[in-house]
């Protein structure tokens, strides 16, 4: 079945380490999207990439950086300059002009 | 500027009643798209309903539908017959169809009661 993977699932940082988040599609979608979810706060927009190596930044990319290397992948690297990274992050992905934006299951960040 | 608004951040709904989410939103696109997403505890978004800007009915999609008002610029959730299992958080969003881009409200946490 196609679908969005993300990895890990669970994923605990001590302060001042960069992790990378995993997203993984093998739905053809053109674009992906990476989104940050705060408790009992809406989705926001990190980055996201309509192509293969071009990405732009969303709302609050400060911190944040992402790679599109492959079509299939989208990674996000919670830097250590993004100063409160604990949230639930959430990766997106749909096709050009697509009335529905497909989403895995998260992962959850939490800095210790 | 994309702007959703929803100004519900919880309701009660009893079990097997009707529940409206309200969801306003403003854009200065002509042609947009309109989304209703459910997120259940485990964290996983689930697409419900789509709405866009130029049809002229009503979406429905099972329980759910959208009451679409163009004029005022609100996208409303209807959900029939509420059950258990409708207890979670709905996200109203929206994405205008000059971009790639979705912009997505702050949520209203929906507590079905039996």
């Amino acid at each position: 079945d196609g679908g969005i993977t993300q990895s890990p699932k669970y994923l605990f940082r001590k302060e001042g380490q960069n992790v990378t988040l995993s997203c993984e599609q093998n739905l053809n979608h053109d674009a992906m999207y990476w989104y940050r979810q705060d408790p009992g706060q809406g989705l926001r927009l990190i980055y996201y990439s309509q192509i293969v190596n071009d990405f732009q930044k969303g709302d609050i990319a400060e911190g944040y950086s992402v790679s599109r290397e492959k079509k299939e992948s989208f990674p996000l690297t919670v830097t250590s300059a993004q100063k409160n990274p604990t949230a639930f992050y959430l990766c997106a992905s749909s096709r050009f002009g697509a009335n529905v934006l497909t989403f895995g299951a998260g992962s959850r960040l939490t800095v210790l | 500027a994309q702007k959703i608004t929803q100004t519900q951040p919880g309701m009660f709904v009893q079990e097997k009643e009707a529940v409206t989410l309200d969801c306003t939103y403003d854009t200065s696109d002509p042609s947009y798209g309109l989304f209703w997403y459910k997120q259940p505890s485990s964290g996983e978004m689930i697409f419900l309903i789509y709405q866009g800007s130029y049809d002229q009915q009503n979406a429905t999609e099972g329980r759910y539908s959208l009451n679409f008002q163009k004029a005022r610029k609100s996208a409303n959730l209807v959900i029939s017959a509420s059950q258990l299992g409708d207890s979670a958080m709905y996200f109203c969003a929206m994405r205008p169809y000059n971009f790639n881009k979705f912009y997505f409200g702050s949520g209203t946490k929906l507590n079905v009661k039996p």
